[in-house]
């Protein structure tokens, strides 16, 4: 079974500038969830999706971060404009059921962000 | 919200001992306990999980134990290996429905295992 992908790996750019990570769950997990991970830290939850749907987006800075899921498969997030703060690994993660004890999460290896 | 502390930071093991890492939470609606392993470049991998009507829970060499009244919980690999070198994180999660919704992740302990 293939895993969570993620592209690009890595990606380093200057601050205010824009950037877009793409993610591509499981086959047929319906629920997908991008995290931040600040270096010596836990993940944080940025934003959750059940299907083409949003189930949580408290912790998204959305004067500057945005994602969508249009078709229930695929996820984009972007950062516009990026801030030095920013400056962390972007993990998609993947879920076959939501809300139920059979809710587990698949990470992909996540896209590392640079910014100078 | 929830808080979730993790203890220690690091950890160095001789080769076939136990090692223990432990955490904390602040939110008694909390009920769903994973623990993640991360390799270095890597997502974080599900090793085991526990949910608040099991005390104990054991796969081969990894067990998780949980304590609602006193909230914490704590993995224990025993007989280490080399191939266990990496960040355990402890997550903890308040979905009603047992579920993973809204994970909040310990800060992660670096283990090291010592040939």
């Amino acid at each position: 079974e293939a895993g969570v992908a993620q592209s690009p790996r890595y990606k380093i750019i200057e601050k205010r500038q824009s950037v877009a990570f793409w993610c591509n769950p499981i086959s047929g997990h319906a629920t997908l969830y991008w995290y931040q991970q600040i270096l010596g830290q836990g993940p944080k939850l940025l934003i959750q999706f059940q299907n083409n749907g949003v189930v949580d987006d408290s912790q998204l800075p959305k004067d500057r971060f945005s994602a969508e899921r249009l078709k229930g498969v695929d996820s984009t997030l972007k950062i516009q404009p990026a801030k030095l703060e920013d400056s962390a690994v972007y993990l998609c993660a993947s879920s076959l059921e939501w809300q139920g004890a059979n809710e587990k999460l698949f990470f992909g290896s996540g896209t590392q962000l640079s910014v100078l | 919200g929830e808080n979730v502390e993790q203890h220690p930071s690091t950890l160095s093991v001789q080769e076939g001992d136990s090692a223990v890492i432990k955490c904390t939470y602040s939110d008694s609606a909390s009920n769903y306990f994973p623990w993640y392993k991360q390799e270095l470049g890597k997502g974080p991998q599900l090793i085991i999980d526990i949910r608040s009507n099991v005390g104990e829970k054991k796969d081969q060499r990894i067990a998780v134990t949980l304590n609602k009244t006193a909230k914490h919980f704590s993995l224990h690999i025993t007989e280490t290996q080399p191939e266990d070198s990496a960040v355990y994180f402890c997550a903890a999660s308040t979905d009603p429905g047992g579920g993973a919704d809204g994970l909040t992740f310990g800060k992660g302990t670096h283990l090291i295992i010592q040939p």
